[in-house]
């Protein structure tokens, strides 16, 4: 299993459309999850920490199942400011520590 | 809002080049991070630094790349003789107490090895 491994999308929808995003993570060790919005050509920006079984956050939902190694995100009434590529991130503490970075998956979201 | 500031934000460098990225971290952090994103591929990690010193670093990082602090403010990348396959998005990132808290990136310096 790859370190960090995403749906490979592109994800394309209407306005209002809920869309969900997963991802696997290979590291049992793993304690906290991230998910980072990227815009194109722009930095990561952090969008939602998951440290237990799930956050919500307006929108937008993370849930986090241990057992199954699995991630998701879900983003519930798409807005057109939500097209972006949306990050899966997994912390690993060996030695100094790093974030690895899913490849991402793109979401458009069409008027 | 403090933020992660880069320059240059775009370079461009023939091959066999120094380069010499910058980063101002935010003041109080204590962990910095550089990071690469080639066009169209994932975000990967290069190099974490904290207390003056490597505290871990990627494949990626071999000799042609440094990273120093020579004040206590700067923070910078040198890749010693640039490659064509150097051409990426360089992200420096900062954070108060590592991976326990929010890792702030800045907006990225592109480099283009021509």
């Amino acid at each position: 299993r790859k370190e960090v491994e995403q749906d490979p999308g592109p994800f394309n929808v209407p306005e209002g459309a809920t869309v969900a995003f997963n991802c696997t993570y290979s590291n049992s060790a793993s304690q906290s999850f991230f998910w980072y919005r990227q815009d194109c050509r722009k930095e990561p920006k952090l969008l939602m920490s998951v440290y237990s079984s799930g956050n919500e956050d307006g929108r937008f939902t993370a849930q986090l199942n241990r057992a199954s190694q699995y991630i998701s995100l879900l983003i519930r009434d798409s807005k057109l400011s939500d097209s972006a590529t949306y990050l899966c991130v997994v912390p690993f503490y060996n030695q100094g520590g790093k974030l690895i970075f899913g490849q991402g998956t793109e979401l458009s979201v069409k008027p | 809002e403090p933020e992660v500031t880069q320059t240059p934000s775009h370079q461009v460098t023939q091959m066999g080049q120094e380069v010499i990225l910058r980063c101002v971290p935010i003041s109080n952090h204590l962990y910095f991070y550089w990071y690469r994103q080639i066009l169209g591929q994932k975000v990967e990690f290069l190099v974490s630094f904290y207390n003056n010193e490597i505290s871990e670093k990627s494949e990626i990082f071999d000799d042609q790349f440094s990273v120093e602090r020579p004040d206590g403010s700067n923070f910078t990348l040198k890749i010693r003789s640039t490659k064509l396959e150097d051409s990426a998005m360089y992200f420096c990132a900062s954070s108060p107490s590592g991976l326990k808290d929010t890792i702030y990136f800045g907006e990225g310096s592109w480099l283009t090895v021509v």
